[in-house]
């Protein structure tokens, strides 16, 4: 059965410092989320794909994540400089496409500890 | 931000009882969906009602939804030890939301 890929699976960074996750969505899968769960709490969508095109960054703070998506497959995630608060689990989630009821299928997501 | 607000926040019951968890969200949808999440792992799907429909089964699970009241809830019957992990609605209308999650253990 195909999944969805992430890695590294666990991330340890001193504060100040660039981190980077990756995510392999399942093939064919035209929309591509990533999301951060704190513990504890539900997952928060940072941003939301569409083939290699942004949908919603609304709740992506812009001034140190960015995501990217360039050949419309896999994905990218970077944060820069992190933080303390950024210590939490970040979960890729894929589906065939938006805007009708599909379910999200998801990764096993990287746990990311800043120092 | 999380739209939805689960109840209860943590229900622990003994194997074969039925297990009841609510969702209530604050704005349309076009959907909404009920996740599974292990300690520690990513979720799982495991069921979707659209806004027009009431009540779906699948299994063990029967989801409702009451669009009035902006209100779904998730029983599972005879309930299993495997049953014990983290249940999150999710809503879909213009974004997606996940709740704040039931934390379900069940006893063996």
């Amino acid at each position: 059965e195909a999944e969805v890929a992430q890695s590294p699976r666990y991330k340890i960074t001193e504060k100040s410092q660039a981190v980077a996750f990756w995510c392999d969505p399942i093939s064919g899968h035209a929309t591509l989320y990533w999301y951060r769960q704190i513990l504890g709490q539900g997952p928060e969508l940072l941003v939301q794909f569409q083939d290699e095109s942004v949908v919603d960054d609304s709740q992506l703070p812009k001034d140190r994540f960015s995501a990217e998506r360039l050949k419309g497959v896999d994905s990218t995630l970077k944060i820069q400089p992190a933080e303390l608060g950024d210590s939490a689990m970040y979960l890729c989630a894929s589906s065939p496409r938006t805007g009708v009821a599909y379910e999200q299928y998801f990764g096993p997501g990287t746990r990311l500890t800043v120092t | 931000s999380q739209q939805g607000e689960e109840d209860p926040q943590a229900l622990s019951i003994q194997e074969g009882e039925n297990a009841t968890m609510n969702c209530s969200y604050k704005t349309s949808i076009n959907n909404l969906q009920w996740y599974r999440q292990n300690s520690g792992r990513g979720l799982v799907h495991l069921i979707l009602i659209r806004s027009n429909e009431r009540e779906k089964h699948s299994g063990r699970l029967r989801v409702t939804l009451d669009t009035s009241k902006k209100s779904s809830s998730l029983l599972i019957t005879a309930s299993r030890a495997a049953d014990t992990a983290s249940y999150f609605c999710a809503t879909e209308g213009n974004q997606f939301y996940f709740g704040t999650g039931t934390s379900l253990t069940v006893i063996p």
